[in-house]
């Protein structure tokens, strides 16, 4: 069974720094892995998908990478923003069952 | 309107009302998808319809009853729900070219924004 598993539960940090958030599954067999954000009571907004044939995928100042055979997925963010604060959620298309299967994600503090 | 819509965003409602959620789509997809978020657990699938038609109940309650009466459209109609049913019920949609297939739906799915349902 695809388990997906996010460390940390949550961070803080001051604004500017890099960071990076991280994402694990139980079973390589994926179809993609996507990366969403969710901001307190809202909706999903993806942000990141990538294919199981990809290593990495980039939009503006988030690059996520994909490493199928040991299960891990990393999103970096550059120079934080306050408006980056949010939960990231990462999920995994499982090839097996055709699901989206989601971590319990990571809620990021980004402190002026 | 653009993207995926939900309706109402907020709902309260007592153990032996009836309410029904909505959803739209207007980026042309083919499937789309019930999800129910509780608090300190992952997004749960609920439902996926495909070209109208229901190909997965996630093994959810019959209190909970998904209809799609088009591929722009999705409901799900609720009775005698109980508290623990309280949860932000998001709905998805996704463009999907080899449905029926292979048995799963593996494009990038778009999100609304949610109904928070308050079960009194």
């Amino acid at each position: 069974k695809q388990e997906v598993t996010q460390i940390p539960a949550a961070l803080s940090v001051p604004e500017g720094e890099n960071l990076v958030l991280n994402c694990s599954f139980t079973d390589s067999a994926i179809y993609n892995l996507q990366w969403f954000r969710q901001d307190p009571g809202k909706g999903l907004t993806s942000l990141l998908l990538i294919q199981s044939s990809q290593r990495e995928q980039t939009s503006g100042r988030l690059n996520a990478s994909l490493d199928k055979s040991s299960g891990r997925s990393t999103l970096y963010i550059a120079a934080s923003q306050p408006g980056d604060s949010a939960t990231y959620l990462c999920a995994v298309h499982s090839s097996n069952t055709g699901k989206l299967i989601f971590g319990q994600g990571t809620t990021l503090q980004v402190k002026p | 309107e653009t993207g995926v819509t939900q309706t109402p965003r907020h709902l309260v409602m007592g153990m032996t009302n009836k309410k029904s959620l909505k959803c739209e789509q207007h980026l042309g997809h083919n499937a789309m998808y019930w999800y129910k978020q509780s608090a300190k657990k992952p997004l749960e699938l609920m439902f996926v319809y495909s070209l109208e038609e229901r190909v997965e109940n996630n093994s959810v309650p019959s209190r909970f009853s998904p209809e799609c009466p088009n591929s722009s459209h999705l409901f799900l109609h609720l009775h005698t729900l109980q508290p623990e049913d309280s949860a932000l019920y998001l709905c998805a949609s996704s463009q999907e070219p080899n449905l029926g297939t292979s048995g799963g739906w593996y494009n990038e799915q778009f999100f609304g924004p949610g109904t928070r349902l308050t079960v009194l």
